[in-house]
């Protein structure tokens, strides 16, 4: 089982440009949600999909959107980059109305 | 709405000595609990989780928390620290009893250096 994965690992950005991270989960997993952890920082719930909707929705501005597949794999896409984008960003992947969410190692996006 | 406060940042202990980080939530349901670690560029494993029954709770690594509704408490313990604990904690509630698992409200961690 190769748990969830992410891709890239790490990218650097400039300011303004746009970026696309991208999430497997889990085998037999149909629930995504990512999460942005700013350095020193716990996790912060950006939005979570399933059956490709966007069912939950943190504290974030709509330069963050995202898209789920039919094979459930989940992109995670951030327009107009700011410099405070800058952090390690996490997908987590769960059996609809599951307890436990198993977690990727995550993108480290830099932007300058 | 759901909060969690993990008291202090940084915990430092012996190896062999107890291992206790502190966990407190907020919640108007009652919660789904979790404890996760984190090491260095890594991502979060989870450690140990509370949905219902026994309120003592074992998990990995010789890790075990204790849910106290009364104290609106979750505090992770360990009986004797090893070097491989060294790493990041974090305490997380779930914000829909009905979604356990989803949509975790995380501390901001804890953390944790073992000294030899």
């Amino acid at each position: 089982d190769a748990g969830v994965t992410q891709s890239p690992t790490h990218l650097i950005k400039t300011r303004g440009q746009q970026v696309t991270l991208r999430c497997s989960p889990k085998s037999g997993h149909d629930t995504v949600s990512w999460y942005q952890q700013a350095l020193g920082q716990g996790p912060q719930f950006i939005f979570q999909y399933y059956e490709e909707e966007e069912r939950q929705r943190g504290n974030f501005p709509d330069r963050f959107s995202g898209h789920q597949f039919p094979n459930y794999s989940s992109e995670l896409n951030v327009n107009a980059l700011l410099l405070g984008d800058s952090a390690l960003y996490l997908c987590a992947s769960s059996l609809e109305g599951g307890i436990e969410a198993f977690f990727g190692q995550g993108t480290r996006l830099t932007v300058v | 709405a759901q909060s969690v406060t993990q008291l202090g940042s940084h915990v430092s202990v012996s190896e062999g000595a107890l291992v206790l980080l502190r966990c407190n939530y907020s919640s108007s349901v009652p919660p789904y609990l979790f404890w996760y670690v984190q090491y260095p560029n890594q991502g979060l494993q989870l450690l140990l989780k509370y949905t219902t029954g026994a309120t003592l709770v074992k998990g990995i690594n010789g890790f075990e928390a204790e849910f106290k509704k009364s104290e609106t408490s979750f505090h992770l313990t360990k009986p004797s620290a090893h070097m491989s604990d060294a790493a990041e904690y974090f305490c997380a509630v779930s914000v829909s009893a009905n979604q356990a698992g989803t949509a975790l409200i995380f501390g901001k961690g804890t953390t944790l250096s073992v000294s030899s």
